[in-house]
């Protein structure tokens, strides 16, 4: 199994530059999890669906940031403008649904933001 | 006061040496707990579950304080290998799914 894929690997871009993150979760998870991780504020979750529709986006930290899942095996989380500030670890992560059950998430490698 | 606290670390440890991590958390209405661990420059991985009596895998324990709000991974015998930041990680039913906090990690640095 291939896991989750994300990309790119690694993005550096500049100020006011719009960002794409790509996520393709793994087949058969029904919840995708966006999250971002800094020394300063560890991992943060910034958004989740659940069978494609958001489901909770209150960790999005402005309008700049937008997410979307057009289909089951495919995410994007985008940033525009991008700013300094958002440099980061993003991280994407699915899991199964199981009713009652506390499921492990299994994260993609992450993609590394610069903003210069 | 972050939901999911953790002591940074880094611990530094020689080989053999036996190390323990504490977090605690302050919701009461946290329901599951876990342990992941994340490599340098790599993504979390679970490690194992905390269950309320404790639970032992291989070197590694893990115990949960429910009254005390807190919850510890003690790792024996410890290998360079498991040089690596550990993520204290707890559970809170919200919007329907369970959503997971995490600590921002402790540092393990285990030296020959």
């Amino acid at each position: 199994d291939a896991g989750v894929i994300q990309s790119p690997r690694h993005e550096v871009t500049e100020m006011g530059q719009e960002v794409t993150l790509r996520c393709k979760p793994i087949s058969g998870h029904d919840y995708l999890f966006w999250y971002r991780q800094t020394m300063m504020r560890g991992l943060e979750l910034l958004i989740y669906f659940n069978n494609n529709v958001p489901i909770d986006d209150s960790g999005m930290p402005e309008d700049r940031f937008s997410a979307k899942m057009p289909n089951a095996s495919f995410s994007t989380l985008k940033i525009q403008p991008s700013e300094p500030r958002d440099s980061a670890v993003y991280f994407c992560a699915s899991t199964p649904a199981r009713a009652g059950g506390n499921n492990e998430q299994f994260f993609g490698p992450g993609t590394r933001l610069t903003v210069l | 006061r972050k939901e999911v606290e953790q002591d940074p670390g880094p611990f530094n440890v020689p080989e053999g040496a036996t190390v323990a991590f504490n977090c605690t958390y302050s919701n009461s209405a946290s329901q599951s707990f876990f342990w992941y661990r994340q490599d340098c420059r790599k993504e979390p991985k679970l490690l194992m579950s905390v269950y309320s009596s404790g639970n032992e895998d291989g070197r590694f324990t893990a115990q949960l304080n429910r009254a005390s709000q807190y919850i510890s991974l003690l790792i024996r015998d410890s290998k360079l290998s498991d040089s690596a930041t550990y993520l204290c990680v707890v559970i809170l039913f919200s919007g329907g799914y369970n959503k997971l906090i995490f600590g921002a990690g402790t540092r393990l640095a285990v030296h020959p």
